[in-house]
């Protein structure tokens, strides 16, 4: 079945440490979104992919980086500039540039956690 | 600039009774609407979705949501709660970003059933 793999599904991080989530789709969907999301606050756009080799900041990018060098694949470096990086992380795909009317396909996240 | 609202963040409702999960949107053009379930640590899930065909729509588990361009409303309902439904839900509206659509999350809305 096609779908979308978040891993791990729990992560500690220490403080100073750069840590990935890794995002993999079978979908062959061509847009890819990450997501951070905090008690309260709803979902909040870090990053996304429209294409291969191509990504664009969202509303909160900083202290996150990305990469985007196959189209299955979309994974999520959390930096040690990131200042307060425990959350929940979400990432979904869709199909065509944007979702149109077809929505996104969400995985089932990673919790992050600062210890 | 297009937008999505979510009328109460927290809606509690007794088992069997109506549910009704407020949502208003600000477009200026058709918009694309669509409704959202997040269990705890767990992705989100696709309940429904409108795209300009009919006006009342049905989704999985119940749920339907009808559109209503004069009031700018797409509001989720489900005739009778079960306690399986409790869960956080989110409203969406797909909205052009440079060339690209991309959805607008509202900020969810956490529903409690009691027995």
């Amino acid at each position: 079945d096609g779908g979308i793999t978040q891993s791990p599904k729990y992560l500690f991080r220490k403080e100073g440490q750069n840590v990935t989530l890794s995002c993999e789709q079978n979908l062959n969907h061509d847009a890819m979104y990450w997501y951070r999301q905090d008690p309260g606050q709803g979902l909040r756009l870090i990053y996304y992919s429209q294409i291969v080799n191509d990504f664009q900041k969202g509303d909160i990018a900083e202290g996150y980086s990305v990469s985007r060098e196959k189209k299955e694949s979309f994974p999520l470096t959390v930096t040690s500039a990131q200042k307060n990086p425990t959350a929940f992380y979400l990432c979904a795909s869709s199909y065509g540039q944007g979702g149109s009317n077809y929505g996104y396909t969400f995985g089932s996240g990673t919790r992050l956690t600062v210890v | 600039a297009q937008s999505v609202t979510q009328l109460g963040s927290h809606v509690s409702v007794s088992e069997g009774a109506l549910v009704l999960l407020r949502c208003n949107y600000s477009s200026s053009v058709p918009p694309y609407l669509f409704w959202y379930v997040q269990y705890p640590n767990q992705g989100l899930q696709l309940l429904l979705k409108y795209t300009s065909a009919a006006t009342l729509v049905k989704g999985i588990n119940g749920f339907e949501a009808e559109f209503k361009k004069s009031e700018t409303s797409f509001h989720l309902t489900k005739p009778s709660a079960h306690m399986s439904d409790a869960a956080e839900y989110f409203c969406a509206v797909s909205v052009f970003s440079g060339s690209a659509r991309q959805l607008t999350f509202g900020s969810g809305t956490q529903l409690t059933v009691l027995p």
